[in-house]
């Protein structure tokens, strides 16, 4: 079982919709939770983290985090073309080390 | 100024040779990391050191020995190269390691490997 698994997507919205991204993680001790956006041939770049139950705004980015279901989410409002990337789910484990998904592509048509 | 930085950016090499990718970060970060990105995107740790010692050795051929000179520096070599070695490597830098819960990894640019 792969300790972090996300929506294998791809995920096409329209512009100006929401992009829902889900993750689970199997690791229960995890307490450190990541979403990275990863362009096409470019690097994977931190959006958003989250620590505690419930949910973290930042801009159109919300993640939310629920613990004893061990799941995380991303939702991007009002969705853009500049948006379309792959995003990639993080977990901070037990051992410190930070466990990645296969992540999402989303694509946002215009 | 570039925060993680990697050399070179296409490696394009034989089967069976012996090459090196150099990391540098200018953050003042103690921790370095190795990823190794497969054509699927699936990320996954290498390696990472904390102020020069080696913290994480994930199960990797031996044939990959990391190097890091000084806490700003953690290169990658590689030897006998194989056709499954072809991937995108990234570097990482953080601040600290165990007991730092909300450390954020910073990667480098990727060095993109290809074994002919």
């Amino acid at each position: 079982q792969k300790e972090v698994e996300q929506n294998s997507g791809p995920l096409s919205v329209p512009e100006g919709a929401i992009a829902s991204l889900n993750c689970t993680y199997s690791d229960r001790v995890s307490q450190s939770f990541f979403w990275y956006r990863q362009y096409s041939g470019k690097s994977p770049e931190l959006i958003m983290s989250i620590y505690s139950n419930g949910d973290k705004e930042d801009g159109r980015f919300t993640a939310q985090l629920n613990k004893a279901s061990q799941y995380v989410s991303l939702l991007i409002r009002d969705s853009q073309p500049s948006d379309s990337a792959t995003y990639l789910c993080a977990a901070r484990g037990g051992d410190y080390k930070l466990s990645f998904g296969a992540g999402t592509t989303v694509t946002v048509r215009a | 100024d570039t925060a993680v930085s990697q050399t070179p950016k296409y490696l394009v090499t034989q089967m069976g040779n012996d090459k090196s990718i150099k990391c540098e970060q200018n953050l003042g970060h103690d921790t370095m990391y190795w990823y190794k990105q497969d054509s699927k995107k699936f990320l996954k740790i290498m390696f990472s050191y904390n102020n020069k010692e080696l913290i994480i050795n994930e199960t990797v051929p031996n044939r990959f020995s990391p190097k890091s000179p000084d806490k700003a520096h953690l290169n990658l070599h590689i030897n006998s190269l194989e056709l499954g070695d072809s991937a995108v490597y990234f570097c990482a830098s953080s601040r600290g390691s165990s007991g730092v819960n909300t450390d954020t990894q910073y990667f480098g640019p990727g060095t993109r490997l290809t074994v002919l």
